[in-house]
């Protein structure tokens, strides 16, 4: 089946310092991977998808077809960072998303 | 365009009752998709719909839930004779085709007593 794991549920980093959100995903095709985040009081909204290539905010993410990942990195985070992100999978002739369980992102200043 | 818009956005009922939760998609789209979220986990799918059609019902419990987004109208989850276990955040997405972003609503919490 397919899935998506984010492993850490909680992640605590200061301001200016690097920050990566780890997630993995099972499925043997090819899948469309995307990042979602939450800022607090605010709706789901998507931050960015693997196949737009694209920087967000500073955001950047890869898609390593070998290891399954799609890490989501920043090169120095900012307090107005702080959010929940999830990792979620699209996979080919589906249309619904599969989504990790999230990665509450706290900046310290 | 407002977005996507769910109400109520607070829900409480007694176990037994029924909870409606509705959802109105962003102008011009027509395909609706909903989430369950429970406590400390991820988003879970349950179903998408076109207008006046049902395409993908695999996440759906098999008994006391629906869902229909009929021609004129919200599209609409409902859960019949509800149970402690149905309590969760529910979310609605729509999109305009069925392969572009899904864009989320704020969230129905439905709590059961």
């Amino acid at each position: 089946a397919q899935r998506v794991t984010q492993p850490e549920k909680l992640l605590s980093v200061f301001k200016g310092a690097p920050v990566e959100l780890k997630c993995n995903y099972s499925y043997s095709g090819s899948p469309e991977l995307f990042w979602y985040v939450q800022y607090s009081r605010q709706r789901l909204q998507l931050l960015l998808r693997h196949i737009s290539r694209e920087s967000i905010k500073g955001f950047t993410a890869d898609l390593n077809k070998g290891e399954t990942s799609f890490h989501l990195k920043k090169p120095f985070a900012q307090e107005e960072d702080s959010a929940m992100y999830y990792c979620a999978l699209r996979f080919q002739g589906a249309q619904k998303l599969v989504f990790g369980q999230g990665t509450r992102l706290t900046i310290n200043p | 365009n407002a977005g996507v818009m769910q109400n109520p956005r607070h829900l409480v009922r007694r176990r037994g009752q029924e909870a409606r939760l509705r959802c109105s998609p962003m102008k011009g789209h027509s395909h609706v998709y909903w989430y369950r979220q429970l406590p400390e986990e991820g988003l879970k799918f349950m179903v998408y719909l076109q207008k006046e059609n049902i395409i993908d019902e695999s996440g759906m419990p098999k008994e006391r839930f629906s869902a229909e987004f009929p021609k004129e109208g919200p599209s609409i989850l409902r859960i019949q004779q509800v149970v402690r276990g149905d309590s969760a955040a529910y979310f609605c997405a729509s999109s305009s085709t069925e392969l572009t972003e899904q864009f989320f609503g704020p969230g129905t919490r439905l709590t059961v007593l």
